[in-house]
């Protein structure tokens, strides 16, 4: 069952722009994460917030979280081209459960 | 680095062909997923494991069974392919002592059945 639905659902934006991308979910969550995958490629890490924590950061990464709307977003600051990628939030309940992933926001970042 | 490896980057097969799909992950991992990637659908979970000789059924089992007979690899049969089952394949693992572990993915098997 797809529990995390990202927003919007393709997203293009100039190089330096700022990208916004957009998270809601349904139940609750011990904690989200947010990955990236590059065209044809598998998952790769980005961020995790856990369920107590409001914002994070991670170098041109900040993560927001707010529980009572179960929703989160990803910000990416200062664009490059290389950021280009398909972003996907992912939800994880409390004990050993599998990642719940959304649809993802494809990123287009435009040199 | 942790590594998660996978048989094949594309596979083509025929419909009603037996075929494996291999995943192997070199950190001692307890836990190991398969998913299936489709445009429009996202990532839905086929399969878990926890432990050697453990399975779960995901959202979407029909169609799959799997083997796990080693701690770090974890293998997706398709027993009759079907064309519907043309997808991508992705196999992830994580450590597995809480929640807050990263899902490590590997390149993902692109399958074509015809």
């Amino acid at each position: 069952s797809q529990q995390g639905e990202e927003d919007p659902q393709a997203l293009s934006i100039q190089e330096g722009e700022n990208a916004t991308m957009n998270c809601s979910y349904k139940t609750s969550i011990n904690n989200l994460q947010w990955y990236r995958q590059n065209s044809g490629r598998g998952l790769v890490h980005l961020i995790l917030i856990r369920s107590n924590e409001r914002e994070k950061h991670s170098g041109r990464l900040r993560v927001t979280l707010d529980t009572s709307k179960k929703s989160s977003s990803l910000l990416i600051t200062a664009s490059r081209a290389a950021d280009t990628a398909s972003y996907f939030c992912a939800t994880d309940a409390e004990g050993n459960t599998p990642l719940v992933f959304g649809k993802g926001t494809r990123l287009s970042v435009i040199a | 680095d942790v590594k998660v490896t996978q048989s094949s980057r594309y596979l083509v097969k025929r419909t009603g062909e037996k075929v494996f799909l291999e995943c192997v992950q070199d950190m001692d991992h307890e836990n190991m997923f398969w998913y299936r990637q489709d445009p429009g659908l996202g990532l839905r979970l086929i399969y878990f494991s926890y432990d050697v000789k453990m399975k779960e059924k995901g959202d979407i089992p029909e169609g799959y069974s799997v083997s796990r007979e080693k701690k770090e690899r974890f293998s997706l049969i398709l027993e009759s392919a079907s064309t519907n089952q043309t997808s991508m394949y992705l196999c992830a693992s994580r450590l597995g002592e809480g929640s807050t572990d990263t899902q490590y993915f590997g390149p993902g098997t692109r399958l074509t059945v015809l």
